[in-house]
């Protein structure tokens, strides 16, 4: 079945802690991990992505790990800011199609 | 800079009456998609579309119909607008080998 699931729905941490958000799926044809990150009043913009060949991509801050046999993967925010408020989606492609399919997304709040 | 424009920001409707939410896209993308937001469900798919002249329904067509009459345009339609429909929409356009590019979103009220 095409879904990804995601938790948590919210989370609050405190600036410089470590934010850890995860997502599963069950579809094998899923090849292809993006992550969008959304701030309030606009539109989710690509934040990192993963391919199912790799099980870990870094950039900067943001770090998001991909376990293929578990079906899972995680996003891992150390140093977290204020500005990094914001709500984030998982998301999955299939190998063979453009159509992403998004987790529910997480409303995380960094509080200073 | 290649972008995805959506107009009106904001849209305040009266039950019954019709919506069309405009996208237009600069990305040169084949693929262009239609989505609401709404608390607790995330980014649910309307309608699609894989080029000029198509349309094919998502995960959740009903009350909704789309139109690309063009490489860079995308309408969403709403024939009789309902209050459940009131949410934010979020046009994207994306290929095969590009991540999708998302509008600024409408937020429609219907009353």
């Amino acid at each position: 079945q095409q879904q990804v699931r995601q938790s948590p729905q919210s989370l609050t941490v405190w600036e410089g802690g470590t934010t850890v958000l995860t997502c599963s799926y069950e579809d094998s044809t899923f090849n292809y991990f993006p992550w969008y990150q959304q701030f309030p009043g606009e539109g989710p913009a690509l934040l990192i992505s993963i391919l199912s060949v790799s099980d870990k991509k870094e950039d900067g801050r943001f770090t998001t790990f991909f376990n293929k046999r578990e079906k899972k993967l995680s996003l891992h925010i150390i140093d977290s800011q204020p500005g990094d408020s914001a709500t984030y989606f998982c998301a999955a492609t299939p190998s063979n199609t453009n159509k992403v399919v998004f987790g529910t997304g997480t409303r995380l709040q960094v509080l200073p | 800079e290649a972008a995805v424009t959506q107009s009106p920001r904001n849209k305040v409707a009266v039950t019954g009456g019709k919506v069309t939410l405009s996208c237009n896209q600069t990305n040169n993308h084949n693929n262009m998609y239609w989505y609401r937001q709404d608390t607790g469900h995330g980014l649910r798919l309307i309608h699609y579309s894989y080029g000029a002249g198509s349309t094919e329904k998502g995960d959740i067509p009903d009350g909704y119909k789309a139109s690309r009459p063009s490489q860079e345009n995308f309408s969403l339609i709403l024939e009789l607008a309902t209050p459940s429909q009131t949410s934010v929409y979020f046009c994207a356009s994306g290929d095969l080998n590009s991540d999708y590019t998302f509008g600024s979103g409408t937020r429609l009220l219907v009353i």
